[in-house]
């Protein structure tokens, strides 16, 4: 069964300091796919990154970036110059190919990060 | 493009009542959609899977007669949370596959629901 652990439930940094968010997956699939969403205060998930299994690359994409490791099977997501607005709550999710068209997305259980002014 | 509409955002309902919440897909078509339930400061938990032109597959410990699942349409899907409870607020959200630019989810803006 799949699983995605963030042990993280809170962060709190200051304004302009780097963080990072772990997650780490499990899952017997050697073909998956792992997300990371945004949950502000409104509720609504605002997608940031999807990787699959295949593609190792770190990604960076502005104040952001992400460490995808089979290795270790973590795929850390940092913010680096941090700004209130990147309050919120983040949650990483690991979705395997086991049907096709009917694939589930599992969620870890989010880290809510404040940035204090 | 690839939108989900959920409608209500916000509904306030008394204890024994039932509510429908909607999920409409505007520029696409849902062959499955999720449903996700969110209680406060905690996860989201899948609460079923919703397949056009046939039954949801439910969660384990999902009731299945509290919670209809009707997803009549490639472009709707519906939940109703049937006798209501205070034990039933919740944050509900559904979510579509997509895939254009790449496989992925599209999720609903959510709908906050408070049993009184």
């Amino acid at each position: 069964a799949q699983k995605v652990t963030q042990a993280q439930t809170e962060i709190s940094v200051v304004e302009k300091e780097d963080v990072t968010l772990d997650c780490v997956y499990e899952t017997r699939d050697t073909t998956y796919y792992l997300f990371w969403y945004k949950q502000p205060p409104s509720g609504e998930l605002v997608f940031l990154i999807r990787r699959n299994s295949f593609d190792e690359q770190n990604e960076i994409s502005g104040r952001y970036s992400w460490n995808f490791q089979k290795s270790t099977s973590s795929f850390n997501f940092t913010i680096t110059a941090s700004q209130v607005v990147d309050s919120a709550v983040y949650f990483c999710a690991l979705s395997e190919e086991e049907n096709f068209g009917n694939e589930k997305l599992t969620f870890g259980t989010g880290t809510r990060l404040t940035i204090i002014p | 493009g690839a939108v989900v509409s959920q409608h209500p955002s916000r509904v306030i309902c008394k204890s024994g009542t039932s509510v429908k919440i909607e999920c409409r897909s505007l520029d696409f078509q849902a062959t499955t959609m999720f449903w996700y339930r969110q209680f406060p400061k905690q996860s989201l938990m899948l609460m079923a899977t919703s397949n056009e032109g046939s039954k949801a597959t439910y969660e384990q410990g999902v009731e299945k007669d509290k919670f209809l699942i009707n997803h009549a349409s490639l472009t709707l899907s519906t939940l109703t949370v049937t006798s209501a409870h205070p034990e039933d607020s919740s944050f509900y959200i559904c979510s579509a596959i997509i895939n254009r630019d790449g496989y992925g989810y599209t999720f609903g803006s959510g709908t906050r629901l408070t049993v009184v």
